[in-house]
């Protein structure tokens, strides 16, 4: 079945540093959409990308939908104590019909002030 | 309440009783999820509900049975559960099943 690769699985950083994570698959998907996950709440919507290619911005967040649809990567510049978390990639087909979205395993982020 | 709601927040269950998770969505969402978390796991699918039908069924045990009444409320009816179905239980709604997700923040079981 489909699945998603997400790395690094941990990041410990700086506070100011600038942070890079990605997702990769060997299957195509139409949409990426990023999460971020704060202990004893549910995934919270960062970023949504829809189109191959698309570069897209939230404040310090920017994430972008690779060329081949296989993949994707989230930037978080200038990281801040609150940036702590589990990121999580989420790739969605619309041809599945059913909104399925097949998730990453995560990335925890740590940063130290 | 805004976005979307779950209770209980929290549940500790013995393998013979019944309960029953609740989530309602207050953004006229046509479309209603149910997930599971388990520690060192990826986010697992278990239910898709569009327009108050059931459209995936992930191949989920039926000691898991679910329940969307109107498009706003989702539940999720448990009864003699293992412990191995202890998990953080995750409701999501979207406008329709193409669309993002949203989540609300989660029933953490525990079964006995």
């Amino acid at each position: 079945g489909q699945q998603l690769n997400q790395s690094p699985q941990s990041m410990f950083i700086q506070e100011g540093e600038d942070v890079s994570m990605n997702c990769t698959s060997s299957s195509i998907f139409n949409t990426w959409l990023w999460y971020k996950q704060e202990p004893g709440e549910g995934p919270v919507l960062l970023i949504a990308l829809y189109k191959a290619g698309e570069l897209t911005s939230n404040g310090r967040l920017t994430a972008q939908f690779g060329i081949t649809r296989k993949d994707s990567f989230l930037n978080i510049s200038a990281s801040i104590p609150s940036d702590v978390g589990i990121y999580f990639c989420a790739g969605g087909d619309e041809a599945s019909n059913t909104g399925k979205l097949i998730f990453g395993q995560g990335t925890t982020l740590q940063v130290k002030p | 309440e805004t976005g979307v709601t779950q209770t209980p927040r929290h549940l500790v269950m013995g393998m013979t009783n019944k309960k029953s998770l609740k989530c309602e969505q207050h953004l006229g969402h046509n479309a209603m999820y149910w997930y599971k978390q388990s520690a060192k796991k990826p986010l697992e699918l278990m239910f898709v509900y569009s327009l108050e039908e059931r459209v995936e069924n992930n191949s989920v045990p039926s000691r898991f049975s679910p329940e969307c009444p109107n498009s706003s409320h989702l539940f999720l009816h448990l009864h003699t559960l293992q412990p191995e179905d202890s998990a953080l239980y995750l409701c999501a709604s979207s406008q329709d099943v193409w669309h993002e997700q949203f989540f609300g923040p989660g029933t953490r079981l525990t079964v006995l």
